[in-house]
């Protein structure tokens, strides 16, 4: 199965900046997924990142809050901007493997102060 | 949109004791499949349904999809206080979209 690097594990942020999170993953894919999961919940899939064109957003996330680069097929970067206490959350990227399901980066932990 | 329901929330057990959680699809699905997440862990895969009535076996995990393709359930038999974590299904539409349930939180006392 694939192996997803995910950075940082986790941070602690000051309100109104902004973090960077990156996933590299040993393959190339040609989706990846970015999924917010707060504390004790399920996980909500905030975007889908192709390479090559923009990434598509579920209803409630936007692309000035959550702006997703994807430069080539192996990597991509979710920035969490202008936070707020509200964005603190563990933030995950994923791929989809079937018939393997999805692999899982293991995940940035993010408190907004 | 499709909603994945899933219960119970959470279940305290014996060490010892079974374990199911259930999950219900508010659309037909193509395939389902089952996540563990580990206390500070992220999810990792277990295994995908994909025909009607279907079972599988992983050890003391029985895995179920119902006939109609829209339920599907997990019983741990005998439970181990390494089976402690969230369980997930997701259930994939035909538009292959993935959509999680809620989870149940497994907590065993040794």
């Amino acid at each position: 199965s694939a192996v997803i690097s995910q950075k940082p594990s986790r941070d602690i942020c000051q309100r109104g900046t902004s973090l960077t999170i990156q996933c590299q993953v040993d393959s190339q894919v040609t989706m990846m997924f970015w999924y917010r999961q707060q504390p004790g919940q399920s996980l909500t899939l905030i975007a889908t990142a192709n390479q090559g064109s923009e990434a598509t957003y579920e209803s409630g996330f936007v692309i000035d809050k959550f702006p997703i680069s994807r430069p080539n097929l192996t990597f991509s970067t979710l920035t969490v901007s202008n936070m707020s206490p509200e964005d603190s959350s563990i933030y995950l990227c994923s791929v989809d493997r079937q018939p393997s399901g999805y692999t899982f980066g293991s995940g940035t932990r993010l408190t907004v102060v | 949109g499709q909603q994945v329901m899933q219960i119970p929330q959470y279940q305290h057990v014996q060490e010892g004791e079974d374990f199911t959680t259930y999950c219900n699809s508010s659309t037909t699905l193509s395939n389902i499949q089952w996540y563990k997440q580990r206390p500070g862990g992220h999810p990792v895969f277990l295994i995908q349904l994909v025909k009607s009535g279907e079972v599988k076996k992983q050890k003391r995990l029985t895995f179920q999809f119902g006939e109609a393709k829209k339920n599907s359930s997990l019983h741990i038999t005998a439970t181990q206080t390494t089976d402690v974590g969230t369980y997930f299904c997701a259930g994939r539409n035909a538009g292959n979209m993935l959509t999680f349930g809620g989870g149940t939180r497994l907590m065993v006392k040794p």
